[in-house]
């Protein structure tokens, strides 16, 4: 079956710790995007990635970091600059790169600080 | 004006009722939308898309007001499964390919 796959489900953190989010879609989708939910919130856009080798900050980049080798991945890695890392992280992946397409989503990311 | 707005809710109904959202938005040059479904602690789902004047399946329709720039969602004979958070979801203004997601409107179906 086609579709996203985000890991580890849940993850911890400790202090001063790099943690890295993984995303990886087998829908030969072009985009790729990271979001981030925190408790009764919307999702806030922290990158996204419209082809290999490319991507772009969203609108709460600071303190995460990303890469897109390959098509099909797209890492987050949330640094220790990052100081409220605690949230739900959502990878999303669209066929287009316009931006007006329905975005799909992976069952997500859980981070909590230790 | 927020790029998308929708009231937070909670809309609470009984089974059977007819319930709907709406949600207005800045972006005039937008042509698509769409309606997610998000589930407590769940990813968003997508419900619907709107490319026109509005979309119909089943029980769900959604109607676009250009003019007034606002869509709608209407949940007919509303069942205890249609309990979820609904997402209002529009092109991004500033340019960025992307799109921006409303906070949500909550819905709580009851026996």
């Amino acid at each position: 079956d086609g579709g996203i796959t985000q890991s580890p489900k849940y993850l911890f953190r400790k202090e001063g710790q790099n943690v890295t989010l993984s995303c990886e879609q087998n829908l030969n989708h072009d985009a790729m995007y990271w979001y981030r939910q925190d408790p009764g919130q919307g999702l806030r856009l922290i990158y996204y990635s419209q082809i290999v080798n490319d991507f772009q900050k969203g609108d709460i980049a600071e303190g995460y970091s990303v890469s897109r080798e390959k098509k099909e991945s797209f890492p987050l890695t949330v640094t220790s600059a990052q100081k409220n890392p605690t949230a739900f992280y959502l990878c999303a992946s669209s066929i287009g790169t316009a931006g007006n397409q329905p975005q799909h989503f992976g069952d997500g990311t859980r981070l909590s600080i230790l | 004006r927020k790029e998308v707005e929708q009231d937070p809710g909670p809309f609470n109904v009984p089974e059977g009722a007819t319930v709907a959202f709406n949600c207005t938005y800045s972006n005039s040059a937008s042509q698509s939308f769409f309606w997610y479904r998000q589930d407590c602690r769940k990813e968003p789902k997508l419900l619907m898309s709107v490319y026109s004047s509005g979309n119909e399946d089943g029980r769900f329709t959604a109607q676009l007001n250009r003019a007034s720039q606002y869509i709608s969602l209407l949940i007919r004979d509303s069942k205890l499964s249609d309990s979820a958070t609904y997402l209002c979801v529009v092109p991004t203004r500033t340019g960025r390919r992307a799109l921006t997601f409303g906070s949500g409107t909550r819905l709580q179906v009851q026996p």
